[in-house]
């Protein structure tokens, strides 16, 4: 399974944006790149997921590199219900959910 | 987004008695679930997956006679935690793919505790 790098920990302010790196160079050509948020006591929450170009929704956006080694999560007016551990997990088409360690956000106020 | 209700969100049982934790996805057709187990301060970590209608495939040391797995409709999956000890308590947490096979989207949890 490939795998992601992503800080332990990340600090914002309210609304100000928020930019989280991934990194995955062992990424391969079928892999989707997905982006889950965990609040405390809560299962995680579907935030976006892209495969080349970059995708924005109401939520985020996503920023991949042109050689898909690398993404960003893109919270653009960041919010106290914001905060939470955030996952980059590579999916190959179909396949198995892999979790990491995440980056938990904390946002001040 | 989709609708994945887990079901019950705690339950307290006592040792070596049996509990079912059952995952309904709400308004789309699961094709795929996952099964994880995350304890404090922890990632999930992957016990499981199945697909409708056949057998689950369980991750490596994930005892399958202890977590017993059903996906008997695009609807319904159970996580049965047989024989359940204390070092078993830990959250679970099921999750739903549909035929699309993108994105997954999960319950809320279950907070087994095991005395």
């Amino acid at each position: 399974d490939a795998k992601t790098t992503q800080p332990n920990s990340m600090e914002s302010n309210e609304e100000e944006p928020v930019h989280l790196p991934c990194n995955h160079s062992t990424i391969s050509g079928t892999d989707y790149i997905h982006w889950y948020r965990q609040l405390p006591s809560q299962g995680p929450e579907y935030v976006i997921h892209g495969l080349t170009s970059n995708v924005n929704n109401r939520m985020a956006s996503l920023a991949i590199a042109e050689d898909r080694k690398s993404s960003t999560l893109i919270l653009h007016r960041a919010t106290l219900r914001d905060a939470a551990v955030y996952y980059c997990i590579l999916r190959p088409q179909g396949g198995k959910l892999i979790f990491g360690q995440g980056t938990e956000l904390s946002v001040k106020p | 987004g989709a609708v994945v209700s887990q079901h019950p969100s705690r339950v307290i049982c006592k040792s070596g008695t049996s509990v079912k934790i059952e995952c309904r996805s709400l308004d789309f057709q699961a094709t795929t679930m996952f099964w994880y187990r995350q304890f404090p301060k922890q990632s999930l970590m992957l016990m499981a997956t199945s697909n409708e209608g056949s057998k689950a495939t369980y991750e490596q040391g994930v005892e399958k006679d202890k977590f017993l797995i059903n996906h008997a409709s695009l609807t319904l999956s159970t996580l049965t935690v047989t024989s359940a000890h204390p070092e078993d308590s830990s959250f679970y947490i099921c999750s739903a793919s549909g035929r699309s096979n993108t994105e997954a989207f999960f319950g809320q949890g279950t907070r087994l505790t095991v005395v």
